[in-house]
């Protein structure tokens, strides 16, 4: 079964502090992709980045920063040199792509990063 | 481009109202999804359609929830009767139909409370 697991139920930081966000997932499947969003306190969910399973290319987006490692089924975020806007819940969700036809999410139960100033 | 656009905001009812949330995909996405987030249950599918067609609706926690969607651009989610229990953020979102897994784009969500 597909499953998602987001440790860090909370973290703090003060701000320009580095921090990473972890993501461990669980799929049977070959193909599939993984999914990080945003929920900043306004509560709307903002798409950060996708990754399909076939690329473990890290990447590297300004001040954020993605490792995916299939080996240990993770998909870890980075924040380097954190700031206050970027105080929010932050989900890793995973969908699988077999059949073509279904993309359903599947999301973590979220990590609550708080930058104080 | 606009992105996705729900409606109402926000939601105040009264237990056994009926309540009809909508949402506006982004245009020219194929697929429209309805999730609910609770802080007990996190975020759960509801329901997906695919050109206009639900697909997987096996998340619909009973029966007095139902989705449509009449046509490419408007899609409605109602409950009735509603209980204090459906009380969430329903969040409305789309994607491109790619032939693999594509990005959803999330609306802005409903808060509905039901006292």
């Amino acid at each position: 079964a597909q499953k998602v697991t987001q440790a860090q139920t909370e973290i703090s930081v003060v701000e320009k502090e580095d921090v990473t966000l972890d993501c461990v997932y669980e799929t049977r499947d070959t193909t599939y992709y993984l999914f990080w969003y945003k929920q900043p306190p306004s509560g709307e969910l903002v798409f950060l980045i996708r990754r399909n399973s076939f690329d473990e290319q890290n990447e590297i987006s300004g001040r954020y920063s993605w490792n995916f490692q299939k080996s240990t089924s993770s998909f870890n975020f980075t924040i380097t040199a954190s700031q206050v806007v970027d105080s929010a819940v932050y989900f890793c969700a995973l969908s699988e792509a077999y059949g073509g036809a279904t993309n359903k999410l599947i999301f973590g139960t979220g990590t609550l990063l708080a930058v104080q100033p | 481009d606009a992105g996705v656009i729900q409606s109402p905001r926000h939601e105040v009812t009264e237990m056994g109202q009926e309540v009809t949330l909508r949402c506006k995909p982004i245009s020219g996405h194929d697929y429209l999804f309805w999730y609910r987030q609770t802080m007990m249950r996190g975020l759960e599918l509801l329901i997906y359609f695919n050109n206009n067609v639900p697909i997987d609706d096996s998340g619909m926690p009973e029966d007095r929830f139902s989705a449509k969607m009449p046509n490419a651009s408007f899609s409605t989610l109602k409950i009735q009767p509603s209980e204090p229990r459906d009380s969430a953020v329903y969040f409305c979102a789309s994607s491109l139909a790619s032939g693999k897994t594509d990005t959803q784009y999330f609306g802005p969500g409903t808060r509905l409370t039901v006292l």
